[in-house]
């Protein structure tokens, strides 16, 4: 239990379809981070969170959209996806930019995207 | 640009033997953080360690340990004994102190299969 959790564990959606990818951190941490990991592809860093605001958009499609109400939840909102977006989707927390490149991230299960 | 670099995409050893996973880095930044981190099927990343450019000391944890070398600048990481538990997928990482702070650049991993 590393004190992040991702909901669904699992999902399956038509490229029509609209759902949402939750995250909640019990850290106290400042600093929240969506990855994709894609079959025999390294870890894309997607977006990063410091305090609710967006500091990094790695180049990342509209048919996703980030959302960070507080410092506890970040989620992530799908649409119009493609097949090519299947991939595991993972959330991690960090104490944040006060801590600067000594950050240790810790990363929820993550959910497993299936787009049909 | 900062890259890091797993060369072994898998290995496979038998349970009891020792095994080293290579992570070598490229950085223009004399102050930066190296991490590893386990992948089991389940899904999250677990934090194994964090060390800092300024102290090439070597640590055991365990089973575990790591060397570290700025000569050569890598960051290998050795099994003694290998379990069958020790079987994962293995991400060396890196965090430099030039950039926003508290990004990690990963390499591609290294999966491990422990066979009993």
């Amino acid at each position: 239990e590393t004190g992040v959790t991702q909901t669904p564990r699992h999902l399956v959606m038509g490229m029509t379809n609209k759902k949402s990818l939750k995250c909640e951190q019990h850290l106290g941490h400042n600093a929240m981070y969506w990855y994709k990991q894609s079959a025999k592809k390294p870890l894309e860093l997607m977006f990063v969170y410091n305090f609710k605001e967006q500091t990094e958009n790695n180049s990342v499609p509209s048919r996703f959209s980030p959302e960070c109400p507080n410092s506890s939840h970040l989620f992530l909102h799908l649409h119009t996806l493609q097949p090519e977006d299947s991939a595991l989707y993972l959330c991690a927390s960090s104490q944040g930019r006060l801590q600067g490149a000594k950050n240790i991230q810790y990363f929820g299960a993550g959910t497993r995207l299936s787009v049909l | 640009a900062q890259k890091v670099t797993q060369a072994q995409t898998e290995i496979s050893v038998v349970e009891k033997e020792d095994v080293t996973l290579d992570c070598v880095y490229e950085t223009r930044d004399t102050t930066y953080y190296l991490f590893w981190y386990k992948q089991p099927p389940s899904g999250e990343l677990v934090f194994l360690i964090r060390r800092n450019s300024f102290d090439e000391q070597n640590e055991i944890s365990g089973r575990y340990s790591w060397n570290f070398q700025k000569s050569t600048s890598s960051f290998n990481f050795t099994i003694t004994a290998s379990q069958v538990v020790d079987s994962a997928v293995y991400f060396c990482a890196l965090s430099e102190a030039g950039n926003a702070g508290n990004m990690l650049t990963f390499g591609g991993g290294t999966r491990l299969m422990v066979k009993p």
